[in-house]
């Protein structure tokens, strides 16, 4: 099945450092969310996104939704340990009556204490 | 967020038997629930989606008569695994629509022996 392309692949950050990763499409998606998941469990949605251009934050965490409708971007500040997990983006699309989602690639991140 | 809960966590079954997973969706009603199956240091891949009332429709390369789904109603689906072999064991997510956007169970782990 269709994958996003994201990126970075894994990134190794000292605590307190921002991050910053992204999630691009060759299509275009009426919603674009964001997801952290830790080993074992499912995805857990950190941030939605519903409108091209729009800047949402959530604690620590901004993202935003690309104007073309095609990309999207996740910011975290002054990471800390806990921050630690696989982020995933995903794209929304209505697709035969019901919202269908395509998930990035996951980008994995380590923060050293 | 909403709460979507899956049964069982883990299953340990013998190949050549059936297994069942569940999906309920706690805190609202969900007239869309969505399959997932996630290899280790893989992504998210859709399976097929639930839609209460009617058959699910599968994804490009879901066999429907391996993996029975049945949403009986608008908090429940069920994934059956059929005559399962090792080659299935994964990380089995669901997820629930709500308005605009999913929300994720806590997955199932399969192990086939």
């Amino acid at each position: 099945g269709q994958q996003l392309n994201q990126s970075p692949q894994s990134m190794f950050i000292q605590e307190g450092e921002d991050v910053s990763m992204n999630c691009t499409s060759s299509s275009i998606f009426n919603t674009w969310l964001w997801y952290k998941q830790d080993p074992g469990e499912g995805p857990v949605l950190l941030i939605a996104l519903y409108k091209a251009g729009e800047l949402t934050s959530n604690g620590r965490l901004t993202a935003q939704f690309g104007i073309t409708r095609k990309d999207s971007f996740l910011n975290i500040s002054a990471s800390i340990p806990s921050d630690v997990g696989i982020y995933f983006c995903a794209g929304q699309l209505a697709s035969g009556g019901y919202q269908k989602v395509t998930f990035g690639t996951g980008t994995k991140l380590q923060v050293i204490p | 967020g909403a709460v979507v809960s899956q049964h069982p966590s883990r299953v340990i079954c013998k190949s050549g038997t059936s297994v069942k997973i569940e999906c309920r969706s706690l805190d609202f009603q969900a007239t869309t629930m969505f399959w997932y199956r996630q290899f280790p240091k893989q992504s998210l891949m859709l399976m097929a989606t639930s839609n209460e009332g009617s058959k699910a429709t599968y994804e490009q390369g879901v066999e429907k008569d391996k993996f029975l789904i049945n949403h009986a109603s608008l908090t429940l689906s069920t994934l059956t695994v059929t005559s399962a072999h090792p080659e299935d064991s994964s990380f089995y997510i669901c997820s629930a629509s709500s308005s605009k956007t999913q929300y994720f169970g806590p997955g199932t782990r399969l192990l086939v022996l």
